[in-house]
Parts: structure tokens; C-alpha cells; sequence
């Protein structure tokens, strides 16, 4: 299985500042196609999770632009810019391009 | 809108089967997409367990070996999980999943303790 090492498990983060965390994947997850599917979400308390991303970089319908997604092969980082108490939860990476598709392991995101 | 959501019973027993129901609403299943189930464990870690396709076929997640099972019926727009055997192990929110790239669709999660 592709192992996926997210980074870090916490967070902690002031309103208005800015958060980066990293998912690295155990091979690469360039697909056979050419495309990388690597996908971020968001699981605020309560809720069910939320698509943020979806392969590498591109924003869901409705995402704030203040969320990006960068990355290629087995290193891909997520960044929220202006943090907004909207935005604290966990969040996992997850990698579809190989059977059985697997999540990372969540970072927390609280505040300082 | 695409609406999905869980139903089915809450606590289970050792070594029975798990049963789970996924609703269907504002699309048919047989139009499109991989229809997924996935659970959260208590401490946080997922685990995507197999899907069925628009077309019916399925895949599932080896570490489930043989205990799994996900079909349909296309007259009620639902798509069904059964994972047999069940353990303290399998103790989880259990959800619904889908969507073209991503789970873009999430039901609510439904929580299954397995306890006697």
C-alpha cells in the first residue's frame, strides 16, 4: 500500500497567519494517464469531511482562494493563507492514483 | 445537488455482520462515479474500504480480505456495505462517499460500535 506521511500532526496557527502542511507519499502518484491524483480535505467537528483540493492544485467549487495546493510526485504541501476560524479542523491528504487508495494521517488545526 | 446518506444499525455484536444502507439523492448512481464507503476509527485514522462503479463492478481494499461487500439497487438509488465477522477493530463512523476526482460527496457518517 502506498503509505502517506502527513505532516505535521498539529498545527497550531494565529488568525490571520498563515499554515503549511505536507503530505509524502511512499511512491509516486503520477498516474499511468499522466495525472496526479492527490486530494486534500477538510473534517471541521461535526461535520463530515470536505473537499478542499482535488488532484494537486485544483480548488473545489466554492474553496476559498486563500487555500492552494502545490506539489508533484510523492512531496505535496497544502497552504491557507489568512487563516479564518472557519478553517480550524483536520485535515488529510488521500491518494487515489493506486489500489487501495489510501489517507494520510490528519493534521490538526487549532489556534495559538 | 447530490445528497447522500447513511442508515443502519448503531451496534452490532462480535462476530456478526455489519449492514449498511447509502441513500441516494439528486443523482442516479448509474450515471457516473465510484460510490465508496470509507470509515474513521476512534483516534483518527481513515481507511477507504472498496467502491462500486456506475457500471457495477467493485473494488475493494485488501485488508478487508474477504469480508466485504458492496452492491446496489439501481430501482432505490442506494448502494449497500457489508462487512461480515466484525471485531472490536471495526469500530468506527462509517460514510458514504463520491464524486468525479475526490470525494466531492460525503454523507453524514454514521457511528457503529461493535460490542456485546
Amino acid at each position: 500500500d502506498v503509505v502517506m506521511t502527513q505532516t505535521p500532526v498539529s498545527l497550531p496557527v494565529s488568525l490571520g497567519g498563515q499554515a503549511s502542511i505536507s503530505c509524502r507519499s511512499s511512491q509516486s502518484l503520477v498516474h499511468s494517464n499522466g495525472n496526479t491524483y492527490l486530494h486534500w480535505y477538510l473534517q471541521k467537528p461535526g461535520q463530515s469531511p470536505q473537499l478542499l483540493i482535488y488532484r494537486v492544485s485544483n480548488r473545489f467549487s466554492g474553496v476559498p482562494d486563500r487555500f492552494s495546493g502545490s506539489g508533484s510526485g510523492t512531496d505535496f504541501t497544502l497552504k491557507i493563507s489568512r487563516v479564518e476560524p472557519e478553517d480550524l479542523g483536520d485535515y488529510y491528504c488521500l491518494q487515489s492514483t493506486h489500489f487501495p487508495w489510501t489517507f494520510g494521517g490528519g493534521t490538526k488545526l487549532e489556534l495559538k | 445537488e447530490i445528497q447522500l446518506q447513511e442508515s443502519g444499525p448503531g451496534l452490532v455484536k462480535p462476530s456478526q455482520s455489519l449492514s449498511l444502507t447509502c441513500s441516494v439523492t439528486g443523482y442516479t448512481i448509474t450515471s457516473g462515479y465510484d460510490w465508496s464507503w470509507i470509515r474513521k476509527f476512534p483516534g483518527n485514522k481513515m481507511e477507504w474500504m472498496g467502491y462500486i462503479s456506475y457500471s457495477g463492478s467493485t473494488n475493494y481494499n485488501p485488508s478487508l480480505k474477504s469480508r466485504i461487500s458492496i452492491t446496489r439497487d439501481t430501482s432505490k438509488n442506494q448502494f449497500f456495505l457489508q462487512l461480515n465477522s466484525v471485531t472490536t477493530e471495526d469500530t468506527a463512523t462509517y460514510y458514504c462517499a463520491s464524486g468525479r476526482s475526490g470525494f466531492a460527496y460525503w454523507g453524514q457518517g454514521t457511528l457503529v460500535t461493535v460490542s456485546s
